[in-house]
C-alpha cells in the first residue's frame, strides 16, 4: 500500500515533442505529490508539486495532472528539449508522516533526441 | 544560498567496516532527511532529523544510524558494511513544517567490498 507505481521506465521524444509520465498510488492518505528531476552524477531537484485539492497545475513548461479517484497524477512535459534528458521520480507522502518521508517512484529515464 | 552539502562525494570501504557520512543543509533549514538510492531498490527513505531528534523512520535494519548537531549539520553511520550496503546516499534538507519541500545534496557514493 505504500508503494508509488511509475510508467514508463524509459521515454524517447523528439525535440519539441510532449512527454508524459504516469503514476499510481494506493494509499489514500498520500496528500502531497512531487516531481522530482535528476541528472547524472546530482542529486534529485524538485520540479513542481501538488496537492489532492486541484486536478492541475502548471509551472512553465511542466504541468502536473491529478486524478484523485483514479488514484493517478501524471507529469507532461511540452515543447520537450533536448536539456530535459533525465531521470524523473514522481513521489508522495502523507500530513500524517510529514513530507519529508516520501516514497518515490522507480523513476523514467526520459531522452529527448535533437 | 549555499546549497546541501554532502562529504566525502565517494567512499571506498570493506565489508564488515563501518562508514560515517556527512551532510550540512541549507542554511536555516532544521530539517535533515536521509535516502539511500540503488538500481534495484530506487530511492528510499532512511531517516529524518528535525531538531537533534529523530522524527520518522524507514524500515532499513539498526546497523543504519544518524544524528543531528545544534547546527542542523547531520551525520548517518552504517555499521558492519555489506555488500548490499553499495549505494548512493542521499541527504536532503528542509524548513521543517511538514509541508516543507526536501532538497537534496548530490550524494556519497558508497562501494562496498
Amino acid at each position: 500500500q505504500q508503494q508509488v507505481k511509475q510508467s514508463p521506465q524509459s521515454l524517447i521524444v523528439q525535440k519539441g515533442g510532449i512527454s508524459i509520465i504516469n503514476c499510481a498510488y494506493e494509499n489514500t492518505a498520500f496528500d502531497y505529490f512531487p516531481w522530482y528531476q535528476q541528472f547524472p552524477g546530482k542529486g534529485p531537484a524538485l520540479l513542481i508539486a501538488i496537492r489532492p485539492d486541484v486536478s492541475e497545475k502548471k509551472e512553465g513548461r511542466f504541468t502536473i495532472s491529478f486524478n484523485k479517484s483514479a488514484k493517478q497524477f501524471s507529469l507532461h512535459i511540452m515543447d520537450s528539449q533536448p536539456g530535459d534528458s533525465a531521470t524523473y521520480f514522481c513521489a508522495a507522502s502523507s500530513v500524517n508522516t510529514g513530507f519529508q518521508k516520501l516514497v518515490f517512484g522507480t523513476g523514467t529515464r526520459l531522452l529527448v533526441s535533437p | 544560498k549555499a546549497g546541501v552539502t554532502q562529504t566525502p562525494r565517494y567512499l571506498i570501504k570493506t565489508r564488515g567496516q563501518q562508514v560515517t557520512l556527512s551532510c550540512s543543509p541549507i542554511s536555516g533549514h532544521r530539517s535533515v532527511s536521509w535516502y539511500q538510492q540503488t538500481p534495484g531498490q530506487g530511492l528510499q527513505f532512511l531517516f529524518e532529523y528535525f531538531s537533534e531528534t529523530q522524527r520518522n523512520k524507514g524500515n532499513f535494519p539498526g546497523r543504519f544510524s544518524g544524528r543531528q548537531f545544534s547546527n542542523s549539520r547531520s551525520e548517518m553511520n552504517v555499521s558492519t558494511l555489506e555488500l548490499g550496503d553499495s549505494a548512493l546516499y542521499l541527504c536532503a534538507s528542509s524548513g521543517g513544517s511538514y509541508n516543507s519541500p526536501l532538497h537534496f545534496g548530490n550524494g556519497t557514493r558508497l562501494t562496498v567490498t
